[in-house]
């Protein structure tokens, strides 16, 4: 069966360019979570989606950092203006949300896209 | 707000060695563990997770873990590694509050020599 899928898996942008980072969630999943992971760290959250409904976007670092579900499977993930602190490995996951607001849902994880800013 | 300490981020092992790996976690409420482990090459996988009951919990691969609650640990175990469990393992708590999001911790690199 497929898992979650990111894109693009490496993206290179000078200082200044705007990215753009696909997710595609498994298929049939509520929630959607963006993680950001820089090196020699652990995933960091950034936003989460439940369908449609971004819930919290707690942890996106500055107004550069917008992400979106519009019709509550694939989600992307722009970054504006690109900074080299924002080189990082974006990751993505998806979980069921059999057991809403419990936290005890596995949540499974993308491989990443990998950002390097120069 | 929570955050999640491990203690040793590389751990070099012999095959057949004992595995313990530390995890402690600050929250004072009701709290959901993990343990992900990363393979090389590949995503992030769930090894096993704590809710409630018994607190030694068997996970994939014969790992296992522990939660003691009044240390606030969440460690780790395996008694025989092997070198396939060269990997990357994270501890992760949810607090099951907005949204069930993950707080994980640093990471410890576990190479496992054969």
């Amino acid at each position: 069966g497929a898992g979650v899928s990111q894109s693009p898996r490496y993206k290179v942008a000078k200082r200044g360019q705007d990215v753009a980072l696909r997710c595609d969630p498994i298929s049939g999943h509520v929630s959607l979570f963006w993680y950001q992971q820089a090196l020699g760290q652990g995933p960091e959250f950034l936003t989460y989606f439940q369908n449609e409904a971004q819930l919290d976007k707690s942890g996106l670092p500055s107004d550069r950092f917008f992400a979106e579900r519009p019709e509550g499977s694939v989600s992307t993930l722009k970054i504006q203006r690109t900074q080299q602190e924002d080189s990082a490995v974006y990751l993505c996951a998806s979980s069921p949300h059999r057991l809403p607001g419990q936290g005890r849902e596995t949540q499974y994880f993308g491989p990443g896209t990998r950002l390097l800013v120069l | 707000a929570q955050s999640v300490s491990q203690h040793n981020h590389h751990v070099i092992l012999s095959e057949a060695a004992s595995l313990e790996l530390g995890c402690n976690y600050s929250y004072g409420g009701t709290v959901n563990l993990f343990w992900y482990v990363q393979y090389p090459g590949q995503h992030l996988q769930l090894l096993l997770k704590y809710f409630s009951g018994d607190p030694l919990v068997k996970g994939i691969k014969g790992f296992e873990a522990e939660f003691i609650k009044s240390k606030f640990s969440f460690n780790l175990r395996k008694p025989s590694v092997q070198w396939s469990d060269t990997a990357e393992y994270f501890c992760a708590v949810n607090a099951g509050v907005r949204g069930n999001k993950l707080v994980f911790g640093a990471g410890t690199i576990l190479r496992v020599k054969s």
